[in-house]
C-alpha cells in the first residue's frame, strides 16, 4: 500500500506557476489522480493516469509522477484555482488519498 | 448528462443507523463502479468502499469492515450506503463517486461526484 504524503499548503501569486507534490515510495510504480476540492464543493477531477486532462479542465493543469514523487503542476495560476488538491492511487487492496494541500493564490 | 445525486441531509443521534442513496443517470448504470468517500469537518478525504452496480459485489476499507454495507438497486440506478452504530465521530459529508474505468481500481480517477450528504451525530 502507499502512503501518500502532500505539503500541507501552497501559496503562488497570479500569474505565476504552482507547483503541488505529493510523495510516497515507488510511487511511480503506480498511477495518480489529482482533484480540486473548492470550498463548500464535492472535488472535481483534474489529472488522471498522471498526466491526462479530464475534457473541460484547462490545459494550465498537467501533471507528472516518477520515482517516489508525482507532482501537479499549475501554470499561470488564476484565482479560480484556489482550494484543497488531493493526490490519490489505488493501493492494492483500497484507494489512498493524500492529506490534501491547500493552494492559496494572492 | 453524466450524474450523481445524492439524498438529503441527515441528523442522528450515536448508535443510530444511516442510510444514503445516490442516483445515477446519463449513462449505463452496471458500466462503472461507485466508490464511497466521506469528508470530516475540516478533513481530507476518507475511502469508505466501493460497489460494482453490474453483480453487487462490494469492497470496504478495512476500517469499516461490518459497520458499512453497500447496495444497488438496477431498477431505479440507485446505490446506498448503509452505516450502522453510528458516533459523533462519522459526522462527516459523504459522497459517492463514479470510477473512471470499470474495474474499480481508480486508473482512470473518480470522475463523476454526487454533491455530497451532510450527516451529523449528535
Amino acid at each position: 500500500s502507499y502512503e501518500l504524503t502532500q505539503p500541507p499548503s501552497v501559496s503562488v501569486s497570479p500569474g505565476q506557476t504552482a507547483t503541488i507534490t505529493c510523495s510516497a515510495t515507488n510511487l511511480g510504480n503506480t498511477y495518480i489522480s489529482w482533484y480540486l476540492q473548492r470550498p463548500g464543493q464535492s472535488p472535481e477531477l483534474v489529472i488522471y493516469r498522471d498526466v491526462w486532462r479530464p475534457s473541460g479542465i484547462p490545459e494550465r493543469f498537467s501533471g507528472s509522477n516518477s520515482g517516489n514523487t508525482a507532482t501537479l503542476t499549475i501554470s499561470g495560476t488564476q484565482a479560480v484555482d484556489e482550494g484543497d488538491y488531493y493526490c490519490q492511487v489505488w493501493g492494492g487492496s483500497s484507494v489512498v488519498f493524500g492529506g490534501g494541500t491547500k493552494l492559496t493564490v494572492l | 448528462q453524466v450524474q450523481l445525486v445524492q439524498s438529503g441531509a441527515e441528523v442522528k443521534e450515536p448508535g443510530a443507523s444511516l442510510k444514503v442513496s445516490c442516483k445515477a443517470s446519463g449513462y449505463t448504470f452496471t458500466y462503472y463502479f461507485i466508490h464511497w468517500v466521506r469528508q470530516a469537518p475540516g478533513q481530507g478525504l476518507e475511502w469508505m468502499g466501493w460497489i460494482n452496480p453490474k453483480n453487487g459485489d462490494t469492497k470496504h476499507a478495512q476500517k469499516f469492515q461490518g459497520r458499512v454495507t453497500m447496495t444497488r438497486d438496477t431498477s431505479t440506478t440507485t446505490v446506498y450506503l448503509d452505516v450502522s452504530g453510528l458516533q459523533s465521530d462519522d459526522t462527516a459529508v459523504y459522497s459517492c463517486a463514479r470510477d473512471g474505468e470499470g474495474r474499480g481500481y481508480t486508473i482512470n480517477g473518480l470522475d463523476v461526484w454526487g454533491q455530497g450528504t451532510t450527516v451529523t451525530v449528535s
